[in-house]
């Protein structure tokens, strides 16, 4: 069982729609989930950062971690052609261990 | 900050040439990552440095790839013979620590024919 799952998509929706992006994991250790977000062409940038379980919104986004069941959710309400992009999640036990990636939901808001 | 700065954007080689891909930190981060991106395998971690040293190169396919950092303002890594498999995005990332917030360049993509 590999440690971080996400589904590959591709995930396509119309404008104004809201959004669902899942990870599954297997390592209880992690403590730290992330949400990057990658434009084609583009590297990673950090879109959401949470630390344990609970909710954080940050605009249009909003980061869920349920511990319990080992599952992350990024929502995006409202969502925009501009939002178009591949989003990864990541995780890690703390500051010092690595991050583990998942591959990447490909998501296009389409007009 | 101009964030991480990475070069070339796009190099094709021949299968046995040498390839030197660079990448300059954002001031002030101790820790830079080389992480090589393709379809099948996702983002994977080749080496990581803190403070200019070396830490973990346990992701480094071959012997083929080697990674030096002789500042804190730059490294390179290096593909001596490059192989078509070797063809991917390589990105460089910084950090002010090991396990959070990560700074990503725009990447190089590599295709070795």
């Amino acid at each position: 069982q590999k440690e971080v799952e996400q589904d590959p998509g591709p995930l396509s929706v119309p404008e104004g729609a809201i959004v669902s992006l899942n990870c599954t994991y297997s390592n209880s250790a992690f403590q730290y989930f992330m949400w990057y977000r990658q434009y084609s062409r583009k590297g990673p940038e950090l879109l959401m950062y949470t630390y344990s379980s609970g909710n954080k919104e940050d605009g249009r986004f909003t980061a869920q971690v349920d511990k319990s069941s080992k599952y992350i959710s990024l929502f995006i309400r409202d969502s925009q052609p501009s939002d178009s992009a591949t989003y990864l999640c990541a995780m890690s036990r703390g500051s010092n261990y690595k991050l583990t990636f998942g591959k990447g939901t490909l998501l296009t808001v389409n007009p | 900050d101009a964030g991480v700065i990475q070069s070339p954007r796009h190099e094709v080689t021949e299968m046995g040439q040498e390839v030197t891909l660079r990448c300059k930190p954002i001031s002030g981060h101790d820790y830079l990552f080389w992480y090589r991106q393709t379809m099948m395998r996702g983002l994977e971690l080749l080496i990581y440095f803190n403070n200019n040293v070396p830490i973990d190169d346990s992701g480094m396919p071959e012997d083929r790839f080697s990674a030096k950092m002789p500042n804190a303002s730059f490294s390179t890594l290096k593909i001596q013979p490059s192989e078509p498999r070797d063809s991917a995005v390589y990105f460089c990332a910084s950090s002010s620590s090991y396990g959070e917030k990560l700074f990503f360049g725009s990447g190089t993509q590599l295709s070795v024919l």
